[in-house]
């Protein structure tokens, strides 16, 4: 079974503080690709970063970055310098390269405090 | 398009009766995705359209649920006697061809409310 489990149903941070996303995964593929997305209130799901399992290097998009460890099945975010608009619910997804679908799990809501 | 469009944006329909919801993709993306995102909850897979290839129509939940994509490029996702359980929001998403990241780029659902 491919499932993607999020440990943490909410989160809060301080803004300008360092918080940190948690992600596991189930695959028996050595092929996929792993992605955090953000929604925000307008429902509309948002790209924040990206990782090919075939890459070692740790994907980075200016303050966010992930801690990708392959053979755990681990894939955090860590988000920096935390601003009010970085508040949504977060979602970790996998696809296998010969996948039809995305897995999601269930999402880490963020709340970030001024 | 600039990016994906769904309409209606939201909808109110009353049990039993049947409700269309639109996709238009980005231009040129082959792939194209229907999730339902009950309140509270993750997303949860109906169908995937990839190209002319026969569409994958595992996570449809009951025969009720059928989509169609025509041309390659719109879809419709249709609900048949809706019932109360129906209510989510329905997102759908779109991605250029195998061989690249596939990232999906998401429209912004429409909310279907059965009364």
């Amino acid at each position: 079974a491919q499932t993607v489990t999020q440990s943490q149903p909410e989160m809060s941070v301080q803004e300008a503080e360092t918080v940190t996303l948690s992600c596991t995964y189930d695959t028996s593929e050595s092929d996929y690709y792993l992605f955090w997305y953000k929604q925000p209130p307008s429902r509309q799901m948002i790209l924040v970063i990206r990782q090919e399992a075939y890459k070692q290097q740790n994907a980075t998009e200016n303050r966010f970055s992930v801690n990708f460890q392959k053979a755990a099945k681990s894939f955090s975010l860590k988000i920096s310098d935390s601003q009010l608009g970085d508040a949504a619910m977060y979602f970790c997804a996998y696809i296998p390269n010969t996948g039809n679908q995305f897995y999601f799990g269930t999402g880490t809501s963020l709340t970030v405090i001024p | 398009g600039a990016g994906v469009s769904q309409s209606p944006s939201n909808k109110v329909t009353e049990k039993g009766k049947d409700v269309e919801l639109r996709c238009d993709p980005i231009s040129g993306h082959t792939a194209l995705y229907w999730y339902r995102q009950s309140l509270g909850q993750g997303l949860e897979f109906l169908i995937y359209f990839q190209g002319n290839s026969a569409p994958d129509k595992s996570g449809l939940p009951s025969d009720r649920f059928s989509a169609e994509r025509t041309g390659g490029s719109v879809s419709t996702l249709t609900i048949q006697r809706t019932q109360q359980e129906d209510s989510a929001v329905y997102l759908c998403a779109s991605s250029l061809v195998r061989g690249r990241t596939p990232e999906a780029f998401f429209g912004q659902g429409t909310r279907l409310t059965v009364v």
